[in-house]
C-alpha cells in the first residue's frame, strides 16, 4: 500500500466557517507535510512534521492550524479563510524528515478548497 | 539559496516521438537528489524519476531517462516513445542530502506543462 490518501476532496466554505482537511498514510512514514498550490504555480511548503513534531512553518497564517495526531494522520484546521486561500492542499508523506529512503515525497490527491 | 529553474512553460510533442524538458539548478551542496515529478489533470504528483547526485550514471525508468550534469548543474528529462498519458504539468525538483535531520524540504521549479499530439 504506497497511497496518501486526502479527504474530502472538495471542500467549499464560507469566510466565516470552520472546517479541516484530513490525510492519512500507512507507509510507516514518519515526515508528514502540508503544501498549497495554486493554478499553474509549483506547490509550495506550508508545514512539516517530523516524528509528530512540527519541525517547519513557514509563516504560514495563523488561520491554518496544522495537527499531528499520531505518525499516520494529518490534519489541517481552517478558520476565517480569505478567498485567496482557495487553493489546492496537497498532502506528502516521506519515510523520514531527512533522506532515508531517497528523500522522496509521497503526495496525495489533493484538496481542492473554495473560499467564498 | 538553492532554486531550481524550469525555461519551459510549455512544450508539445508528436505521440510516439521524444522530448526532453530542461531544468536547471543552483546549490552551493555536493550532497543531494533531484527529481521529476508528474502532475496530470487528475491533481496527484507522481515520481517520474530520482538522480542522487552522488551518482555519475544517469537514471532510466523504462521510457525516461535525465541527463544530469552536476558541474552544469543540468538536470533534464527525455521522454522516448510519448504517449496520451504522458500530457502533465513536469515539475523538477531537488532536495539537499540530510543527515537525519528535519528538513526534507523539496524545492520545486515552476513546471513544465507537456501536451502530447496524437
Amino acid at each position: 500500500d504506497t497511497e496518501v490518501t486526502q479527504t474530502p476532496k472538495h471542500l467549499v466554505m464560507g469566510m466565516t466557517n470552520k472546517k479541516s482537511l484530513k490525510c492519512e498514510q500507512h507507509m510507516g512514514h514518519r515526515a508528514m507535510y502540508w503544501y498549497k498550490q495554486k493554478a499553474k504555480k509549483p506547490p509550495e511548503l506550508m508545514f512539516v512534521y517530523s516524528y509528530e513534531k512540527l519541525s517547519i512553518n513557514e509563516s504560514v497564517p495563523s488561520r491554518f492550524s496544522p495537527e499531528c495526531p499520531n505518525s499516520s494522520l494529518l490534519n489541517l484546521h481552517l478558520h476565517a479563510l480569505q478567498p485567496e486561500d482557495s487553493a489546492l492542499y496537497l498532502c506528502a508523506s516521506s519515510l523520514d524528515g531527512g533522506s532515508r529512503g531517497g528523500g522522496e515525497l509521497f503526495f496525495g490527491e489533493g484538496s481542492r478548497l473554495t473560499v467564498l | 539559496a538553492q532554486t531550481v529553474t524550469q525555461s519551459q512553460p510549455e512544450m508539445s510533442v508528436q505521440e510516439a516521438e521524444t522530448v526532453t524538458l530542461s531544468c536547471t539548478y543552483d546549490t552551493s551542496e555536493s550532497d543531494y537528489y533531484l527529481f521529476w515529478y508528474k502532475q496530470p489533470p487528475s491533481r496527484q504528483m507522481i515520481l517520474v524519476i530520482r538522480q542522487e547526485a552522488y551518482k555519475q550514471q544517469n537514471a532510466t525508468e523504462n521510457r525516461f531517462s535525465v541527463n544530469f550534469q552536476k558541474a552544469a548543474k543540468s538536470f533534464s528529462l527525455k521522454i522516448s516513445d510519448s504517449q496520451l498519458g504522458d500530457a502533465a504539468m513536469y515539475f523538477c525538483a531537488y532536495t539537499p542530502f540530510n543527515y537525519g535531520g528535519s528538513q526534507g524540504n523539496l524545492i520545486f521549479g515552476k513546471g513544465t506543462k507537456l501536451s502530447v499530439k496524437p
